[in-house]
């Protein structure tokens, strides 16, 4: 059974920095096309992706966003990390992460997903 | 960059059948998956590359894709798949994926 978690703070002030971790089960991040993903969802917004991590450390970052943005992983922990700085109050959203098993093609999709986990930017 | 467009709303009523579009510049060429998302969970895919459909999902949900458009059928609507729908692409320009703004389907 595939499971995904995210953890990390529900409150951060504008100017810090965001960390946020997956961690997961079920699949291993050393399997060929296997990847996990973070997106995001502002209250009452769409889905944004944010970035994704490939099985062979291969990063893509969303373009309007990678300035901020760094994906890394833990394999022997089953994590994976998301930091985004200077966070500001348009980043509050839920954020997801996902995991994917053909990644780079077009059944690029995500079949598990996180519950996500509620990020407030405010002073 | 690639824009995946989405009505805001859809409604339909019980055992009808509902039809979501998401328009895109000759979407029929790339693979579409589709999401839907009750309030406050995190999505559930129902449709993945234009019209398979993961184990778990009922027959009622299928989807097509034509041209500029993809569409998610659902028949026979439940009162139960009340729920935002996203639809979903990857670019393989960029290796990044979009989504669509999302539908809301009500079920009268």
């Amino acid at each position: 059974q595939v499971t995904l978690r995210e953890s990390g703070p529900a409150l951060v002030k504008p100017t810090q920095t965001l960390t946020l971790t997956c961690a997961f089960s079920g699949f291993s991040l050393t399997t060929s096309g296997m990847c996990v993903s973070w997106i995001r969802q502002p209250p009452g917004k769409a889905l944004e992706w944010l970035a994704r991590i490939d099985w062979d450390d291969d990063k893509y970052y969303n373009t309007s966003l990678q300035t901020r943005l760094t994906i890394s992983k833990d394999t022997s922990k089953n994590q994976v990390v998301l930091t985004m700085t200077n966070m500001d109050p348009v980043d509050t959203a839920t954020y997801f992460c996902a995991r994917s098993r053909n990644c780079g093609s077009s059944r690029y999709y995500f079949d598990s997903w996180g519950q996500g986990t509620l990020v407030a930017v405010s002073s | 960059s690639y824009v995946l467009t989405q009505p805001p709303s859809v409604s339909v009523a019980p055992g009808n059948t509902a039809r979501i579009p998401c328009g895109g510049d000759n979407i029929e060429n790339k693979g579409v998956h589709w999401y839907q998302q009750r309030p406050g969970q995190a999505p559930v895919l129902v449709i993945f590359y234009d019209s398979d459909r993961p184990s778990g999902i009922p027959e009622r949900f299928s989807g097509s894709n034509s041209g500029n458009t993809a569409t998610l059928i659902i028949t026979s609507v439940e009162a139960g798949d009340e729920a935002d729908y996203y639809c979903q692409v990857w670019i393989s320009s960029t290796d990044h994926v979009v989504f669509g703004g999302g539908t809301k389907l009500t079920v009268l």
